[in-house]
Formats: structure tokens, sequence, C-alpha cells
């Protein structure tokens, strides 16, 4: 169980255009969604916290307007990168956090998305 | 500001070896310690998780531990083998999750 599933895996793209990334939780409701990015050979950043309902928390530097997540349901937060550009191009990881448990409890991740934007 | 250091950055040993890759944090506040795997291109996996309360957790040839007041844990990994060759994380969860850099391992035959 706890599974979390990001689509797509892999996307490519040209300079200036937008491009969604989904998050969903399978089997779990997820009050809490967090979104990472990490740059080769770099340690996983956190970007932002999704709360279902509520507007996401950006973490400093992260620009609000360029990276738009909404968190809409319970099993579902997108994360759209708008117009994007070639430094954009990162791995996109979302986790999950069960929305019964508690914060002692484990964050279940996604496989990430592999933007590249040409 | 929680501040997480893995050491060392990169590891490479012969099959069969024993190891031991460190995280230490800076501020000793925290609700859990949680050790992942990331194989090249692809997302995490969960090996261990040590709540704060905890000493330890095991998992087959892996063995976590917490010394919470020091702000360290290490994860010991028995009988290496090349499969275990990947990058390896810790994140300290206290009210955000901060992640290592990662120690990324080579096991050769």
């Amino acid at each position: 169980g706890a599974v979390v599933s990001q689509h797509p895996s892999r996307v490519i793209c040209k300079s200036g255009t937008s491009v969604k990334i989904e998050c969903r939780s399978l089997d779990f409701q997820a009050t809490t969604m967090f979104w990472y990015r990490q740059f080769p050979k770099q340690s996983l950043m956190l970007m932002a916290t999704s709360n279902e309902g509520s507007k996401a928390t950006y973490e400093q530097g992260v620009e609000k307007d360029k990276f738009l997540i909404n968190h809409a349901s319970l099993t579902l937060s997108t994360l759209t990168v708008t117009s994007a550009h070639p430094e954009d191009s990162s791995f996109y990881i979302c986790s999950a956090r069960h929305k019964l448990r508690t914060l002692t409890d484990t964050q279940y991740f996604g496989p990430g998305t592999r933007l590249t934007v040409l | 500001k929680q501040e997480v250091t893995q050491i060392p950055a990169a590891l490479s040993v012969p099959e069969g070896e024993n190891l031991v890759l460190n995280c230490s944090f800076t501020d000793s506040a925290i609700y859990n310690l949680q050790w992942f795997r990331q194989d090249p291109g692809k997302g995490l996996t969960s090996l261990l998780l040590i709540q704060s309360s905890q000493r330890e957790q095991t998992s087959g040839r892996l063995n976590a531990s917490l010394d919470k007041s020091s702000g360290r844990s290490t994860l010991y990994i028995a009988a290496s083998q090349p499969g275990d060759s990947a990058t390896y994380l810790c994140a300290v969860r206290g009210d955000i999750p901060t992640f290592g850099r990662g120690t990324s391992l080579i096991v050769h035959p």
C-alpha cells in the first residue's frame, strides 16, 4: 500500500512552453504533499509544501508564479512549470503524507519526473 | 535552519565489505530520520525510518542507528553486493524535511 505515482515520468519541451506534472496518492488520502527538485549530483531541495484546499507554501527562492502548485483533492497535487527555460531542466519528485497519520510517519515518494527544456 | 551532512560523499568498495554511511544534522529537534536509496534517474526508495524515540532500525542487511542528542545517524550495510550500488540519502524530519546530499556508493564485483 501507500503508493504515489507521478505523470509524466519524462517530458521534453521547448523553451517558453508550460509543463504540468501530476502527483497522485493511489491508495490513500494525503492532506499534505511536498514538491522537490534535484539537479545532477545535488541534494533534493524542497520547493513547496502543498496542503489540500489551501495555497501552497513556497521555500525561499522558489518563484510562486513560475511553479504553480494546485492541491485540489486529497489524492492529487499538480506542479505546473510555466514558461519553462533550459535552467528549469531538473528531476522533480513529489511526496505525500498520509491523512490519518502523524508527522512521525514516513513520507511516500513518487518515482519522479525528469524535465528537459530545449 | 537545519543542515544535514552526509559523509563520505562517494564510496567505492569491493563486494562483501561491511559499510558505514554517516549522516549528521545540526538541529536535534526532529521527529524522525529516514534513509533512502536512489538509483540513477529514479525516484526515492525508503529503506529505514527511525523515530526520534528510537535508537535503531534493522531491515535485512541494513541497520540504521540514531543518536539524536549528538545529531548523528549511521547506516550500516553488511556484506555489500553490486546491487547495493546507488546513492543513499538521509532525510531529517522537523517541521519540514531536510535532505543530505547523499553518499554515492559503488560496489564492484
